[in-house]
């Protein structure tokens, strides 16, 4: 089993959509969770970070952690077509030497 | 800021060449990291380095060589280049006290 798993997708909604992103996890000492966007032929960049569990709101952006049962989440509210790229979740334990884990991307189109 | 730089953008290399993918940031981080992601497979961790002068090896450290001089410049080398070596590489670097990475926007290499 990976330690993070993510759907790859591809992912397509009609614009305006509320998207929902999820990755889980079965690492219990994880205790920081981020998402990274990335667009087509270009560096990830991130876009959202949470420390434990809670929601973080950012804009049209909401992550989620749920620790009790190991899954986290992002929420694209009205959804444009700008936010078509992939989005990676990754997430680390304390004394890791910052070494992320990665999901593998779900890939996302929201179309016109 | 510039943030984190890499060259070339792209190469081609014959098999059983070598060459070196530069790394440059400039925002004073100590952690650095070297990354390859192929399609459908993720971002995989070569090396990494928590400052200048120490590195460690990552989850796919076999045919590339690292180095940490400076606090700034964190090269990759590959010796003896390999088909399988044809990816994506991409290098981050972390501030102290903060789990993020920020990544360059990578460099396309191709091995024929």
């Amino acid at each position: 089993q990976k330690e993070v798993e993510q759907d790859p997708g591809p992912l397509s909604v009609p614009e305006g959509a509320i998207v929902s992103l999820n990755c889980t996890y079965s690492n219990s000492a994880f205790q920081y969770f981020m998402w990274y966007r990335q667009y087509s032929r270009k560096g990830p960049e991130l876009l959202m970070y949470t420390y434990s569990s809670g929601n973080k709101e950012d804009g049209r952006f909401t992550a989620q952690v749920d620790k009790s049962s190991k899954y986290i989440s992002l929420f694209i509210r009205d959804s444009q077509p700008s936010d078509s790229a992939t989005y990676l979740c990754a997430m680390e334990g304390a004394g890791n030497n910052r070494k992320l884990i990665w999901g593998l991307g779900t890939s996302l189109a929201v179309n016109p | 800021n510039a943030g984190v730089t890499q060259t070339p953008k792209f190469r081609i290399l014959k098999i059983g060449q070598s060459m070196t993918l530069q790394c440059t940031q400039d925002m004073n981080h100590n952690y650095m990291y070297w990354y390859r992601q192929d399609p459908g497979m993720g971002l995989k961790l070569i090396y990494y380095s928590v400052g200048a002068g120490i590195t460690d090896k990552g989850e796919v450290p076999n045919g590339y060589n690292v180095s940490r001089s400076t606090t700034e410049d964190f090269p990759l080398r590959l010796e003896l280049a390999a088909p399988s070596q044809t990816s994506v590489y991409f290098c981050a670097s972390s501030p102290p006290g903060v789990e993020t990475q920020y990544f360059g926007p990578g460099t396309r290499l191709l091995v024929l």
